[in-house]
């Protein structure tokens, strides 16, 4: 069964405080990766997706890199704007690879 | 282009009353999803469709139906709705479930409450 685990549950910043969310998974065989950003009332919005250990995207503030059995979301500088629930989904490959398993969240709150 | 939009945005239902989320998108995405999301659980797969006329069960698929008789629409009703199916849902779709690139796009969400 594919597990997807994110820590903190939620942390607070201070602006230009830099830090990591933590996304850890357990699945067969990893199709993707994938980070999306939640603000309240609104649906998810995607921001990457991560296909091979390695492999690093950026975006702003942003940056997400993967590893075997983990990603993380680094964010630099953060803003007042950055706060938000960060999400984080696994894709499995083989038979029925449609579907994502997604973590909980982390809630990310940056105060000014 | 509207992308992924969601009807109503708010329901309020008694219990055993029936209803129907409405789903559509204008990307002409094969793949399209609905998923519930409760609080301290996560975003959990109710049903999915990987084209006209194909669906499939996720993780959450009891008291939901589902069909998808074009590429832009994909319903899901609620036959007799209970409680337990007070929730937020979001619909989704993608573009191609060969695609390399595999990210899915979500609407804004229906909050429906059942008394």
């Amino acid at each position: 069964e594919d597990q997807v685990t994110q820590s903190p549950e939620a942390l607070r910043l201070q602006e230009g405080e830099s830090s990591s969310l933590n996304c850890s998974y357990t699945v067969s065989g990893l199709r993707g990766l994938f980070w999306y950003r939640q603000d309240p009332g609104k649906g998810p919005e995607f921001l990457f997706t991560l296909y091979s250990a390695g492999e690093e995207k950026e975006k702003e503030r942003l940056k997400a890199t993967l590893t075997k059995k983990e990603s993380f979301l680094h964010i630099t500088a953060p803003k007042p704007e950055d706060s938000a629930t960060y999400l984080c989904a696994v894709q499995a490959t083989g038979a029925g690879s449609y579907q994502l398993t997604f973590g909980k969240g982390t809630k990310l709150s940056v105060i000014p | 282009n509207a992308g992924v939009t969601q009807t109503p945005k708010f329901q309020v239902l008694k219990t055993g009353q029936s209803m129907t989320l409405q789903c559509a998108q204008d990307m002409n995405h094969e793949y399209m999803s609905w998923y519930r999301q409760d609080p301290g659980m996560g975003l959990r797969l109710i049903h999915y469709s990987v084209g006209a006329g194909i669906t499939d069960q996720g993780e959450v698929p009891n008291g939901y139906n589902v069909s998808r008789s074009t590429t832009e629409d994909f319903p899901l009703r609620l036959l007799s709705a209970a409680p337990s199916q007070t929730s937020v849902y979001f619909c989704a779709s993608s573009y191609s479930r060969l695609a390399s690139s595999y990210e899915q796009y979500f609407g804004p969400g229906t909050r429906l409450t059942v008394t």
